[in-house]
């Protein structure tokens, strides 16, 4: 049972528009929520993280929005660059310290076209 | 953030055999995690390694087959034993503990082919 869901396997946009990457969860005990993106080769990098207690967080190019409610999350990147091309995963975990565990989705590949 | 050091990167191996596959942090850490990805689907969680103790196995996942040591702070090994194709994966290793914003932060991981 996938507790974390990216539904949009690939996506592909062009240099300089937005680029949104979306995120479902089922379980309502995860409180809070991190991106990381993949190249080829490469171990996941840490990109941007919300706590349950917020509905958005900003880092540069970078914003991710969570809806409670509706158990949703999503990542925007803005302006969106040919270097950002990569698997973008979405987890989730139900807490922090030391018992702490993330739950993965199977993430989305995005292409940036020049 | 710790830089973690992760050998072999990719290796081809025979059915039967086992694998070890090595972790060294740049600093020290009380949990590492190991992790599996088969093709197509998530990173799944396959034990947390804390130093002195022995690993916490998820469900589905257990000591006979993946054996973990944590010798020290900075060091581990996770072994696939009695491998089959079904084993075939990237495994990655990780250190850190979200919630502080830092999130985790993984190794390059090790692609493994059994044929």
């Amino acid at each position: 049972d996938q507790q974390v869901k990216q539904n949009s396997p690939s996506l592909s946009v062009q240099e300089g528009r937005i680029s949104i990457l979306n995120c479902d969860y089922t379980n309502s005990m995860f409180d809070y929520f991190l991106w990381y993106k993949k190249y080829p080769a490469e171990g996941p990098t840490f990109l941007i993280s919300i706590s349950s207690i917020k509905d958005k967080n900003e880092d540069g190019r970078f914003t991710v929005f969570l809806n409670k409610s509706a158990k949703h999350l999503s990542l925007h990147i803005v302006p969106s660059q040919p270097g950002d091309s990569a698997v973008y995963f979405c987890a989730a975990s139900e807490g922090r310290g030391s018992n702490y565990k993330l739950t993965f989705g199977k993430g989305t590949l995005l292409t940036v076209n020049p | 953030s710790a830089v973690i050091s992760q050998k072999p990167s990719r290796d081809i191996c025979q059915r039967g055999t086992s694998l070890t596959i090595q972790c060294q942090v740049d600093s020290q850490v009380t949990m590492m995690f190991w992790y599996r990805q088969q093709p197509g689907q998530s990173l799944t969680l396959i034990a947390t390694a804390n130093q002195g103790s022995e690993a916490t196995y998820e469900s589905g996942f257990v000591i006979d087959k993946f054996p973990i040591s944590r010798p020290n702070l900075t060091f581990s090994t996770l072994t696939v034993s009695n491998m089959s194709p079904e084993d075939s994966s990237i495994y990655l290793c990780s250190v850190g503990v979200a919630g502080t914003g830092q999130g985790y932060t993984f190794g390059s991981g090790t692609r493994l082919t059994v044929v």
